[in-house]
Order: C-alpha cells, then sequence, then structure tokens
C-alpha cells in the first residue's frame, strides 16, 4: 500500500463553490500532516499544517480523521487563483521523511 | 531575503554525460532534499542530508550521487548511470532534523536529448 494516496481529479468547479479533497495516509504513527500548493511547473508552497484534528485558515479548512487514516481539504468560496495542484503530505515514520501525494488538480472556472 | 537557490533552471544533456544541479541556501536549516517530479506525477525522493557530511538514499537514488560539504550546499549529480533522467528536480530544505515543512527551490528542469 502507497503511503499516501489521493484522488487525482481533476475538479473543475465554478467561481464561488466549495470543493473538497480527500488524501488517504497508510502509516498510522503519522502525526503531522501538511498540504502543499503547487501551480503549473512550479515549486511546491505550503498550504497549511495539521498538527492535530485539523486546521482551518481564511477559506480553506483542514481536518484529520485518524480512524480512518484520511486528512481532508476544504476549499470554500472558490477563487481563480485556487486552482493548482494541492499535495497532500503525512510526515512519514523515518525521521526526515516526508511522502507526498500525486495530488489533487483542480481547475476553477469563472 | 532567505530562501533556497537552484541553478540552471533548463539542462539540457546529451546521454552519457554527467551533470551536476546545483542547490544553495542561505536559511540556515539543517536538513536539505532532492525530490524528481515526472509529468502528472508525484514528488519522489532521491536523497537526503540531516547534517552536514552525511546523507541517505531516498527511493529512488540509483543513477544520482550527492555531497554535502557545506550546510548551505546539497548538490545532486545525475550521472549517465540514470536510464531516464528527463525529469524536473527539486530541491527542498527544512529546518532541524526532523521532516518540518520544507521550503522549496524553484527546480531544475533536465532534458537529455
Amino acid at each position: 500500500r502507497k503511503e499516501v494516496e489521493q484522488d487525482p481529479g481533476p475538479f473543475n468547479v465554478p467561481e464561488g463553490a466549495t470543493v473538497a479533497f480527500n488524501c488517504t495516509y497508510s502509516n498510522s504513527a503519522s502525526q503531522s500532516f501538511f498540504w502543499y500548493r503547487q501551480d503549473c511547473r512550479k515549486e511546491p508552497k505550503l498550504l497549511m499544517s495539521v498538527y492535530s484534528s485539523g486546521n482551518e485558515d481564511g477559506r480553506f479548512t483542514a481536518q484529520l480523521n485518524r480512524a480512518s487514516q484520511y486528512i481532508s481539504l476544504l476549499i470554500r468560496d472558490s477563487k481563480l487563483s485556487d486552482s493548482a495542484t494541492y499535495l497532500c503530505v503525512p510526515r512519514g515514520s523515518t525521521l526526515g521523511r516526508l511522502y507526498f501525494g500525486r495530488g489533487t488538480q483542480l481547475t476553477v472556472w469563472p | 531575503d532567505g530562501g533556497i537557490t537552484q541553478s540552471p533552471k533548463y539542462l539540457f544533456r546529451k546521454e552519457g554525460q554527467n551533470v551536476t544541479l546545483s542547490c544553495e541556501q542561505n536559511l540556515n536549516h539543517d536538513a536539505m532534499y532532492w525530490y524528481r517530479q515526472d509529468p502528472g506525477q508525484g514528488l519522489r525522493l532521491i536523497y537526503y542530508s540531516q547534517i552536514v557530511n552525511d546523507f541517505q538514499k531516498g527511493d529512488i537514488a540509483e543513477g544520482y550521487s550527492v555531497s554535502r560539504e557545506k550546510k548551505e550546499s546539497f548538490p545532486l549529480t545525475v550521472t549517465s548511470a540514470q536510464k531516464n533522467p528527463t525529469a524536473f528536480y527539486l530541491c527542498a530544505s527544512s529546518a532541524g532534523t526532523g521532516a518540518n515543512v520544507l521550503t522549496f527551490g524553484a527546480g531544475s528542469r533536465l532534458t537529455v536529448l
């Protein structure tokens, strides 16, 4: 089983929509999680860190379900600028290792 | 401003040639990483280093080599032994020796002709 799995999408939503992505992870010992955003042909940039049950930052909400081993990202009131690929990253069991999912592609259309 | 600088941004190589990608950081981060990304794929870890003069293989280290002689620098050499080297290479760093938040460089895009 892969360390992390994401639905690759693409998700195509209109401006103003609410969209949610799920990410499942295999290491039950993972204590911290990150969501990164990657624009086309650019480097990933940190969107949000999740260290407990969840985190909220403006229009973005991350929720962690440890029992089912998945983490979700909810985007409210989508903007055109939200169009990107969103990478789920649980911290691995080996010190110094992070495992990146393939990412979920989001396109927000006007 | 603090950050990570990768060079070159674009690189073309003939088959059989070794190339070295540069990665320099002025964030005073202890750990540095090299990832490879192929189109439509996630990031795969090539090598990582948690401290100067020490580094560990990642998931796809074959055909690559690294060095960590200085805290600020973590160059990656793509050798001729790497069978499919055309990819987007990303260098990253993090504070401390744990897998903390990564800061990425802008990447180097290598194309083998």
